[in-house]
């Protein structure tokens, strides 16, 4: 198995920039979950979907995030504009829809570095 | 409030001996706990788990679950430079709709 798949595992932008981020999670997981990592915040949970489904966006920080999955394969993330605190790692994870603690384990994609100048 | 508590450290133990990493949280209507390492500049992956009462045992990995005392930890016997790491624990609630509360992670540092 692949694993989940992020791309880009790099980006540098200028603030003001609009920044889309890829995951592709594992075949037959139906939920993914989208990340942000800081070393002053930890690990954030920004938005989680199930069957492609938004079920939770609370902790999108603000409307200059926004996130979509069209189908079971893959999921965007958007920041648009760009600001400087956006700059962290931003993970991609998935878990598959079983029954008990196996539908909550989640594996991560490798992350993307993102820094906004 | 849901809340996962984890010492930062960082925790340093000498190569070969027992390491032995806390975690507490705050809300008894927890189901499963969940222990990840993540090595720097790399993503966090997946240890063990637990949900039941008691020891857990996987190679060198030792999980123990104390519900009464809200209380979860990962000995790590016979430490080895290559577990030098940040050990994340998450904690799943019954509520929580499949998501995680993440702990801040303790590092994790194993001296030759």
């Amino acid at each position: 198995d692949a694993g989940v798949i992020q791309s880009p595992r790099h980006e540098v932008t200028e603030m003001g920039q609009e920044v889309t981020l890829r995951c592709k999670p594992i075949s037959g997981h139906n939920s993914l979950f989208w990340y942000r990592q800081t070393m002053m915040r930890g690990l954030e949970l920004l938005i989680y979907f199930n069957n492609n489904v938004p079920i939770d966006d609370s902790g999108m920080p603000e409307d200059r995030f926004s996130a979509k999955m069209p189908n079971a394969s893959f999921s965007t993330l958007k920041i648009q504009p760009s600001e400087p605190r956006d700059s962290a790692v931003y993970f991609c994870a998935s878990s598959q829809s079983l029954t008990g603690v196996e539908q909550e384990t989640q594996y991560f994609g490798p992350g993307t570095r993102l820094l906004v100048l | 409030q849901k809340e996962v508590e984890q010492n930062s450290g960082p925790l340093s133990v000498p190569e070969g001996a027992i390491a032995s990493l806390n975690c507490t949280y705050s809300d008894r209507g927890s189901q499963s706990f969940f222990w990840y390492r993540q090595y720097s500049g790399k993503s966090p992956e997946l240890i063990m788990f637990i949900y039941s009462n008691g020891d857990k045992e996987d190679g060198r990995f030792t999980a123990q679950l104390n519900k009464a005392s809200q209380y979860v930890s990962l000995l790590i016997r016979d430490s080895q430079p290559s577990d030098s790491a940040t050990y994340l624990c998450a904690v799943s609630f019954m509520d929580s709709n499949y998501q995680l509360i993440w702990g801040a992670g303790t590092k994790l540092i194993i001296k030759p």
